[in-house]
């Protein structure tokens, strides 16, 4: 049965620490995987990755995608308040698979002043 | 351009009933998904709709429907509601389906099922 497993379910840090989000993958025929961000209703997308070893990077907020390893993690670093959310993991499959995109559970970021 | 849009915000049904909601996509976006997201389960997949044909299905029963019509904009409908049906359902639209490129999700109805 295809899965994503985020790590860790839940963190809470302080502002201004660094945080690394984990994301593991069992899947058939992956394609890419993607990093959306949701606060209170939408989630709100982040960064879609589909090679390995390249870096996506915006502002604070960095990715990577390790093919081999089957897992990416996504850095956030000098964290704000705004920052808190609930990271959200999907991966895509090719192939005429009938399930869409394959979320994981995500995980609960809180951040305190 | 306008982002996408599902109304209604929320929705309290007693089990048995059935609902429907609705799901205006980003103008020229031609996918519409529709997720179920709980607490216990997260986000899963219940189907996607591409040029008014539903193009893949997830793993619900058959109490769960769709459609799109020819200006994109979709519609799910859920019979016979349970309780377990409780959720906040997100509609995503995207050009051509979450293969190549992102989805955009709406805000979401928040469904209380009593």
């Amino acid at each position: 049965e295809d899965k994503v497993v985020q790590s860790p379910l839940s963190l809470v840090v302080h502002e201004g620490d660094t945080v690394t989000l984990n994301c593991s993958y069992e899947v058939t025929n992956f394609r890419s995987l993607l990093w959306y961000k949701q606060e209170k209703k939408a989630p709100t997308f982040l960064f879609m990755l589909t090679s390995s070893g390249i870096e996506k990077k915006s502002g604070r907020l960095s990715s990577i995608l390790d093919k081999k390893e089957l897992f990416s993690i996504l850095n956030i670093t000098a964290t704000q308040t705004g920052d808190s959310a609930i990271y959200l993991c999907a991966v895509v499959q090719t192939g005429g698979g009938a399930d869409g995109l394959t979320f994981g559970k995500g995980t609960h970021l809180i951040i305190q002043p | 351009k306008a982002g996408v849009t599902q109304t209604p915000r929320y929705l309290i049904k007693t089990r048995g009933q059935q609902v429907t909601l609705s799901c205006s996509p980003i103008s020229g976006h031609r996918s519409v998904s529709w997720y179920q997201q709980t607490p216990g389960q997260g986000l899963q997949f219940l189907f996607e709709y591409f040029s008014e044909t539903q193009r893949n299905k997830g793993n619900f029963p058959g109490r769960f429907s769709g459609r799109q019509f020819s200006n994109s904009r979709s519609e799910m409908n859920v019979s016979t509601l349970e309780l377990g049906d409780s959720a906040l359902y997100l509609c995503a639209s995207s050009e051509q389906g979450g293969v190549n490129s992102p989805l955009h999700f709406g805000n979401g109805t928040r469904l209380t099922v009593t």
